[in-house]
């Protein structure tokens, strides 16, 4: 089975913090991939990145970035110097079979000016 | 250039009835997606289809039944519509499913779906 956790409900930053959500994932699939997600307000879900299981390298996208840590199994999501623009949903997400999504239960994030 | 579309865009209906869902994607994807979103955000995989083909069927009540014309359309019918059934559904698709080079599922922008 499964599982991606997303154990921050809720989190409230001042624009320009840096700011972490956390993404610790299980399964017992040696070949997986993983997702985050972005979901405005507006309710559209955006696609911010993906990454198999064999590719630990850190990823980095303007002011997101992303670290994977296989040891820990988990996938974290930093984004540096936030906006207001940066308030939404981001979800966590694993697939092994590649035909579906498992989804955490999301980090709804606050950036107030 | 919408990627992937739903209609309608908002739906409410009564228990009981019986409603349907489109979604057509123009992307040349051959796997197509439905997720039920819930009122607590939580996103969960319905059905999944490649090439036509059900792929995944996600212990989802046989009142939800899925039906793809061609690779380029997923529609959802829903039969005696109950409560519970109220949610956000989206559809996707990918390329080859998320295992591919081409990394990305594209998401429809939602139904909201509220039966009263």
């Amino acid at each position: 089975a499964q599982k991606v956790t997303q154990a921050q409900t809720e989190i409230s930053v001042v624009e320009k913090e840096d700011v972490t959500l956390d993404c610790v994932y299980e399964t017992r699939d040696t070949t997986y991939y993983l997702f985050w997600y972005k979901q405005p307000p507006s309710g559209e879900l955006v696609f911010l990145i993906r990454r198999n299981s064999f590719d630990e390298q850190n990823e980095i996208s303007g002011r997101y970035s992303w670290n994977f840590q296989k040891s820990t199994s988990s996938f974290n999501f930093t984004i540096t110097a936030s906006q207001v623009v940066d308030s939404a949903v981001y979800f966590c997400a694993l697939t092994a079979s590649g035909y579906a999504l498992n989804f955490g239960k999301g980090t709804s994030l606050l950036v107030t000016p | 250039d919408t990627a992937v579309s739903q209609t309608p865009k908002y739906l409410v209906t009564q228990m009981g009835n019986d409603k349907s869902i489109k979604c057509e994607q123009n992307l040349g994807h051959d796997t197509m997606y439905w997720y039920k979103q819930d009122s607590k955000k939580f996103l969960k995989i319905m059905f999944s289809y490649n090439n036509k083909e059900l792929i995944i069927n996600e212990t989802v009540p046989n009142r939800f039944s899925p039906k793809s014309p061609d690779k380029a359309h997923l529609n959802l019918h829903i039969n005696s519509l109950e409560l519970g059934d109220s949610a956000v559904y989206f559809c996707a698709s990918s390329q080859e499913g998320l295992a591919s080079s081409y990394n990305e599922q594209f998401f429809g922008p939602g139904t909201r779906l509220t039966v009263l």
